[in-house]
């Protein structure tokens, strides 16, 4: 049985860093062509990609946030982990994880429930 | 990134109706293309998977064509569970993306 589950803080102050962490069970992501992702959603907007980290530690960002975002794994512990620095009131969301399957590492089949991260001072 | 452009933004359709959400790109992405239902308070729920692909478990009434740059979602008979958002998502780039959204009240 596939999970993912988010942790990290709800709040957050301006300028601060945010450090999230995705625990993971029922797959490995040292499979290859195995890949986890992080999304976020401002409330009542849209889905907006963050970064992804692949099975061979390979690692893509999303150009509009790609110098303020960080993403790493620890295999041994099934994590992954997010960090995003000088956070903003406009990076208020829910940060989801994802997996990607292969072979294709496509798209994501399994989500986390999220997590809603406030930023305020 | 690639930008992926939905349309209709929203849409209120009645229950047995068929309807067809459009996502466009500007440049080919092959067939690296998904869509997700989403209902308020939910993660996304992947429907189709490389454009046409159903996904297990998803009903038949959903189904997804295209190729390159232009992609549609049909759901062929609407249910009242299908009011949800439902958003595309290419993978021909490692740097996914994602379309704005299309809201479907019914």
């Amino acid at each position: 049985q596939v999970t993912l589950r988010e942790s990290g803080p709800a709040l957050v102050k301006p300028t601060q860093t945010l450090t999230l962490t995705c625990t993971f069970s029922g797959f490995s992501l040292s499979t290859s062509g195995m890949c986890v992702s992080w999304v976020r959603q401002p409330p009542g907007k849209a889905l907006e990609w963050l970064a992804r980290i692949d099975w061979d530690d390979g690692k893509h960002y999303s150009a509009s946030l790609k110098t303020r975002l960080t993403i790493s794994k620890d295999t041994s512990r099934n994590q992954v982990v997010l960090t995003m620095t000088n956070m903003d009131p406009e990076d208020t969301a829910t940060y989801y994880c994802a997996r990607t399957p292969p072979p294709s590492s496509s798209w994501y089949d399994f989500w986390g429930r999220g997590i809603l991260v406030t930023v305020s001072s | 990134d690639i930008q992926l452009t939905q349309s209709p933004a929203s849409l209120s359709a009645s229950v047995g109706d068929r309807v067809t959400i459009t996502c466009r790109t500007r440049q080919s992405i092959s067939v690296y293309l998904q869509w997700y239902q989403q209902k308020p308070g939910q993660a996304p729920e992947l429907l189709i998977y490389l454009a046409s692909s159903l996904q297990s478990g998803v009903p038949s009434r959903f189904s997804g064509r295209g190729s390159e740059t232009d992609f549609t979602l049909t759901i062929s008979s609407l249910q009242p569970e299908d009011s949800a958002t439902y958003y595309c998502q290419q993978s021909f780039s490692p740097v996914h993306t994602f379309g704005q959204g299309t809201k479907l009240e019914i």
